[in-house]
């Protein structure tokens, strides 16, 4: 079975500050997916990222980075310099190749405010 | 708007009444998914459409649920009995067998209130 653990309910921040939320996941599986999306108040989920597992690299793109760490089932998500633009409830998910869709875990989600 | 569009937004009913909440999928689409959020959690698997082959559903989805995608187009989410346990936000998302990201398209969810 899947799971998805985001340990993090909410998390504070000021403007500017750079802020790291963590994710770890559990899964029998050689092959899967892991994704993090915000949810915005508006409430629709929006996707920011997928990792392969066979696909280490961390990555970056403007003011977001991901740190993936198969040996301790992590999947880091970080934002530097954050905005109050983003404030919202960001979630982690994983994913296994299943008859070649994707049933997506979801965690319970990390609630940021940016404070300005 | 050619995202995934949810009707209706919000719905209060009153216990022991259906409930049936519709998902237009983005057009060329063909995986269509179901999804409950209750406060304070992620969302949940309920089933998923491939066309129009439901292909698997969660054991959450209890007898008094039903969904259906008849020409592999929009889907009916249908809730039978309604409880207040059911009270949740249902999310509907749709992507493209194809498609290489495993991304998925989220609609803004009908808020079921069960008094």
């Amino acid at each position: 079975a899947q799971k998805v653990t985001q340990a993090q309910t909410e998390i504070s921040v000021v403007e500017k500050e750079d802020v790291t939320l963590d994710c770890v996941y559990e899964t029998r599986d050689t092959t899967y997916y892991l994704f993090w999306y915000k949810q915005p108040p508006s409430g629709e989920l929006v996707f920011l990222i997928r990792r392969n597992s066979f696909d280490e690299q961390n990555e970056i793109s403007g003011r977001y980075s991901w740190n993936f760490q198969k040996s301790t089932s992590s999947f880091n998500f970080t934002i530097t310099a954050s905005q109050v633009v983003d404030s919202a409830v960001y979630f982690c998910a994983l994913s296994e190749a299943k008859g070649g869709y994707q049933k997506v875990t979801f965690g319970t989600g990390t609630k940021l405010q940016v404070i300005p | 708007d050619t995202g995934v569009s949810q009707n209706p937004r919000h719905k209060i009913t009153k216990r022991g009444q259906n409930v049936t909440f519709r998902c237009d999928p983005i057009s060329e689409h063909n995986r269509l998914y179901w999804y409950r959020q209750t406060l304070g959690q992620g969302p949940e698997f309920l089933t998923y459409f491939q066309n129009e082959a439901q292909l698997e559903k969660s054991r959450l989805l209890s007898d008094r649920f039903s969904a259906e995608r008849p020409k592999g187009s929009f889907s009916t989410l249908e809730i039978q009995r309604t409880e207040q346990g059911d009270s949740a936000m249902y999310l509907c998302a749709s992507s493209f067998r194809a498609a290489n990201t495993g991304e998925l398209f989220f609609g803004e969810g009908s808020r079921l209130t069960v008094l």
